[in-house]
């Protein structure tokens, strides 16, 4: 089973600044199985990025997403408002065990 | 438009069982793969259940010990979870989430459903 790690587990901005959200692999896996979600109190989940890099349907491209084998990033290049939430990276490579990571709080400072 | 709707959450006492319903609508249900996911009070996401595009295929996560069964009927454009022998720590919301590709490897979940909280207490 592949473990993801996020880091940090809290992150305080301010909107304007630019977020750096981690997400470590316990083993090293092809890009093309890792996606991040973006999920506020009372929503469904959104997906923001599949394929390591590419943007789903609709996602500002603030939104974007980086890394290979067991290092992979999500960058929002300037935080408005509205993308104060908590972000998770999945990994679809150890199929079918489809696990994500612990989260990421995505916090207003 | 596309869109998934859980059904089925209540309270339940340990050890009893509750069936949940997801109901697709506006895409072609029977060619793509379909999952369950929960999120318990204060905790993360995980992953809980696929079941194959036509049914041949389904695996669980490991801490459910073959206690849930996920099932589908492709006619009337449904997913199913039987959660037998339920635990406190099975509560949680549920949700219900589309594999991004269909007929093919899932690489995302695109489509997600509101969620039905399932709560065990006695």
């Amino acid at each position: 089973e592949i473990v993801l790690t996020q880091s940090p587990g809290t992150l305080s901005l301010s909107p304007g600044d630019r977020a750096t959200l981690s997400c470590r692999a316990s083993q090293s896996f092809s890009s093309n199985y890792l996606a991040w979600y973006q999920h506020k109190r009372g929503q469904a989940p959104r997906l923001l990025i599949y394929g390591a890099s590419s943007r789903a349907t609709g996602i500002p491209d603030r939104f974007s997403g980086s890394g290979s084998g067991t290092d992979f990033t999500l960058t929002i290049r300037r935080l408005e408002p509205e993308d104060f939430a908590v972000y998770y990276c999945q990994q679809f490579a150890s199929s079918p065990m489809f696990t994500f990571g612990q989260g990421t709080k995505l916090e207003i400072k | 438009q596309v869109q998934l709707v859980e059904s089925g959450g209540g309270v339940v006492q340990p050890g009893r069982s509750l069936r949940l319903s997801c109901a697709a609508s506006g895409f072609s249900f029977s060619t793509y793969t379909m999952h369950w996911v929960r999120q318990a009070p204060g905790k993360g996401l995980e992953w809980v259940a696929i079941v194959s595009y036509d049914e041949t295929n389904k695996y669980y996560a490991d801490s459910l010990k073959g206690r849930f069964t996920i099932s589908r009927d492709n006619f009337k454009n449904t997913m199913f979870l039987q959660m037998n022998s339920l635990r406190s720590e099975d509560t949680a919301l549920y949700y219900c989430a589309r594999a991004r590709r269909s007929l093919t490897k899932t690489d995302a979940f695109d489509v997600w459903g509101q969620g039905t909280m399932v709560t065990v207490s006695s």
